[in-house]
Parts: structure tokens; sequence; C-alpha cells
């Protein structure tokens, strides 16, 4: 089976550097997505990773560790506009099997 | 254009209504989604089509009834629904179901069962 833990509620200051991150256990890895949800909004696509290593994406980036099951999400100069979900979502047999999503709070 | 576009943005319909809600995707995308989201939870499939084809239906009760007349166009036809049914429904299309491309999602269509 499928397996997707992240923190639940996550704090950090504006200007500030944060890291979520995302552990998963599967049998079949297509892929690891991370997505932002806005409160009451659809989820936007933020990042995605298949090989091992760091992608980069303006002030986002993302990291894969498949031998470790893990993956994280690192937001640089935060902005209040960054206040809100961030979904991890495993590809496994090519069907999205999404974490519950951590609540990032910023403040000034 | 990588917009997914949804109507009606709201519903509010009684448990002996039939409505649809609506998606359509310009992008070329040959699989589409829909989506069922409780309020601070994730997501959770509903359907999926892939080339037209319904591929995917994680044991929705048949008063959930999905139609993909063609390839840019995903209907969810609503009959007889039940107040936990009351949801945010999103709609999403990603190139290919075969291969690791994200997902694109509409705005959600916000419905509420009296």
């Amino acid at each position: 089976g499928q397996n997707i833990d992240q923190p639940t509620e996550m704090t950090a200051t504006e200007g500030a550097i944060v890291q979520i991150n995302c552990t998963y256990q599967t049998s079949g890895f297509n892929g690891l997505f991370w997505y932002q949800q806005h409160a009451g909004e659809a989820p936007t696509f933020l990042s995605y990773n298949v090989l091992d290593g760091l992608e980069e994406k303006g002030r986002f980036s993302s990291f894969l560790s498949r031998s470790k099951g893990y993956s994280y999400l690192l937001l640089k100069e935060l902005q209040m506009k960054d206040s809100a979900s961030y979904l991890c979502a495993l590809l496994s047999n090519y069907q999205l099997i999404w974490g519950a999503g951590t609540k990032l709070i910023i403040k000034p | 254009d990588t917009e997914v576009t949804q109507t009606p943005k709201h519903l509010v319909m009684g448990m002996t209504n039939k409505k649809s809600l609506k998606c359509e995707q310009h992008m070329g995308h040959r699989a589409m989604y829909w989506y069922k989201q409780k309020a601070k939870k994730p997501p959770e499939l509903m359907f999926v089509y892939s080339y037209e084809k319904l591929s995917i239906n994680e044991s929705v009760p048949s008063r959930f009834s999905p139609e993909c007349p063609n390839s840019s166009l995903l209907n969810l036809h609503l009959h007889a629904l039940q107040p936990e049914d009351s949801a945010l429904y999103l709609c999403a299309s990603s190139q290919l179901l075969d291969r690791p491309y994200e997902q694109y999602f509409g705005p959600g269509t916000r419905l509420t069962v009296t």
C-alpha cells in the first residue's frame, strides 16, 4: 500500500526560509509532486521530482531521495501570500496519492 | 492556454434535484479527473478518464455519474445527493494518464446539498 506523512501545521516569519518535509512508502513510484492550495481555492502545481536531487524554481525548491522515501519543499524569502496549505502528492501506478497537507502560517 | 474551467462556481441543490457540473480544457490533455474535497482534507479521487474512456472509478456511489462527451469536456451528473455530499468538486486534467505529468486543476464547484 501507500502512505504519506507531512506535518499538519508550520509557522514561519516573513522573509525567512522554511522547509516542509514529506515521507512516503509505496510499492510503485512514478514521481513526487508538490501543490499549493489557498483556502477555498483549487490546488496549483509547484514542482515535481522523479529523480533524486534538487529541483529549483525561483523561490521554491523541491528535493527527493527515493531510497529514503523522503522529499522536502523549500520556500525562500517568505511572503505573506505564501500562507497556504502545501500538499505532497505521490504518483504511484500513475495515480496521485495525496498527503493531508501542511498548513503554513506566515507571521510579519 | 493552461486553464481548466468549471461551471457553476457555486451550486445549492435539494436531495431530489438533478444537476450537472461541467469542466472544460483546451490544452489537448487526454486525461481528465474528478475529485471531491472536504474542508481541511486533501482531494479524493472519484473518476479518471483517459482518451474519453472511463479508466478509474474509485467506488463512487451511483448518484454521481460522470460523462466525457469529447476530449475537451467532462461532466458530472448529480442525482438524489445526500447532505454529506456537500464539498468542493474539482476537475483536473493532465497530458496523459500513464506518464508522470502534472495535473492542472479548475477552480472547483462549491456544492451544498440541502
